[in-house]
């Protein structure tokens, strides 16, 4: 079975701070790894994913991830901070093969202050 | 907007009752999910259609059903509703059989209330 762990369900930043959350996988064969963001009263919008190549992922609004196999993990990063980055983070795994199936973390909340 | 829509947006209704949550999905998207979204169990999977017929199912309760007719809009409909299935139902859409490599778009969703 694959899992995901988020690390914080809050995490505060100043407005041009480095923003890092932080998201380990748990899966039995290779993954896939999505981030998702949600802002308030919204559905879900795909950051980036990563299912195979550069394990250095850029995705919109300046963020990017890598994954590391031998740490397990996916973390994802902002060099600067924006006070419209402030939403819902969502670590997601899925397996390589087959059918899309979507197993998500709890999510971190990403607070901005000016 | 992700192009997906949802209807109604609020739903507010009583224990034991049903209703029905409704998705639209992207133009061109075969593939239509199903998510529930509630504080207790954060973002669950429910349920997945691609072109009218079920493909994978989730953590979805025998009271939930879900079918996607030949116009590729889906329905979920949830029956003797208790308090527990208060949360916001989200519905995505893909392109194809809901592929790994897929991107899944999701609607606004429908926040359901029950009291």
């Amino acid at each position: 079975a694959q899992s995901v762990t988020q690390l914080g369900s809050h995490v505060s930043v100043s407005e041009g701070a480095l923003v890092l959350l932080r998201c380990n996988y748990s899966s039995s064969v290779p993954p896939y790894l999505f981030w998702y963001v949600q802002y308030p009263n919204q559905g879900l919008q795909l950051l980036l994913k990563y299912t195979t190549g550069a394990t250095l992922v850029k995705g919109i609004n300046g963020f990017e991830a890598e994954f590391k196999k031998s740490e397990t993990s996916f973390h994802l990063t902002k060099p600067s901070a924006h006070m419209s980055d402030a939403a819902e983070y969502f670590c997601a795994v899925s397996t390589n093969t087959g059918f899309q199936k979507l197993v998500f973390g709890t999510g971190t909340r990403l607070l901005v202050s000016p | 907007d992700s192009g997906v829509t949802q209807t109604p947006k609020h739903l507010i209704t009583a224990t034991g009752q049903r209703v029905t949550l409704r998705c639209s999905p992207r133009s061109g998207d075969l593939s239509v999910y199903w998510y529930q979204q509630s504080l207790d169990q954060g973002l669950q999977f429910l349920i997945q259609y691609y072109n009218g017929e079920e493909r994978a199912k989730g953590n979805i309760l025998e009271r939930f059903s879900a079918q996607q007719f030949p116009d590729l809009h889906s329905e979920l409909n949830l029956s003797s509703l208790e308090l527990g299935d208060s949360a916001l139902y989200f519905c995505a859409s893909a392109l194809a059989g809901g592929l790994a490599t897929d991107t899944q778009y999701f609607g606004p969703g429908t926040r359901l209330t029950v009291l």
